[in-house]
């Protein structure tokens, strides 16, 4: 079992919907956690830690759950540049090779 | 503001030949990161710097071999290389104190093996 597991979709979203997809990791002693975005043959770029408590950053929200070992992103009012590939990061600690990316799930916003 | 910058960004290469990439860290980062990601893979991580040591190893081939210089560049260098080494090799930088995790990437370099 992969330690970071995600829904490869693609998701396909009307514009202006809201969509949300998850993350499950298997290491309970996990320490942080991110998400990144990639857009085709590009690099990934960060997107938003996310924090125990929960954070938004204006469209996006990030939630984490513990208890179930997943995390969560939210994406509001769905925008055409919004398709990519959301990735999940997630450190287990132990340095930089504790650092583990999920596959991605391609999301594709639709006019 | 400046961004990590990689090069080449494209290179093609025969099989058993060598190649090297790269790397020029966002300035005043302490950290580089190698990462390894074939069609429709995620990055995989090989190697990584801190104030020029290497600070962690991951699933870097015995055939790879990598150095961060004074100036904090990084190269890695390549040999014998497979069919299957072609993939986009991404390096990262960032600053031990903001945690790992935040990394920033550069545009990457996408190697082919014919």
């Amino acid at each position: 079992r992969k330690e970071v597991e995600q829904d490869p979709g693609p998701f396909n979203v009307p514009e202006g919907a809201t969509v949300a997809f998850n993350c499950t990791y298997s290491n309970s002693a996990s320490q942080s956690f991110f998400w990144y975005r990639q857009d085709c043959r590009k690099e990934p770029k960060l997107l938003m830690s996310v924090y125990s408590s929960g954070n938004e950053d204006g469209r996006f929200t990030a939630q984490l759950n513990r208890a179930s070992q997943y995390i969560s992103l939210l994406i509001r009012d769905s925008k055409l540049s919004d398709s990519a590939t959301y990735l999940c990061v997630v450190n287990a600690g132990g340095g930089a090779d504790g650092l583990t990316f999920g596959k991605g799930t391609h999301l594709i916003i639709q006019p | 503001a400046a961004g990590v910058i990689q090069s080449p960004r494209h290179l093609i290469k025969e099989k058993r030949e060598t190649a090297t990439l790269k790397c020029y860290p966002i300035p005043r980062h302490d950290t580089v990161y190698w990462y390894q990601q074939g069609p429709g893979q995620d990055p995989q991580f090989l190697i990584s710097f801190y104030e020029k040591m290497q600070s962690d190893k991951g699933s870097i081939p015995d055939r790879f071999s990598a150095q961060q210089f004074s100036d904090y560049h990084s190269e890695l260098n390549m040999s014998s290389l497979e069919l299957g080494d072609s993939a986009l090799y991404f390096c990262a930088s960032s600053l031990a104190g903001s945690g790992i995790g935040e990394l920033f990437f550069g545009e990457g370099s996408r190697l082919t093996v014919l």
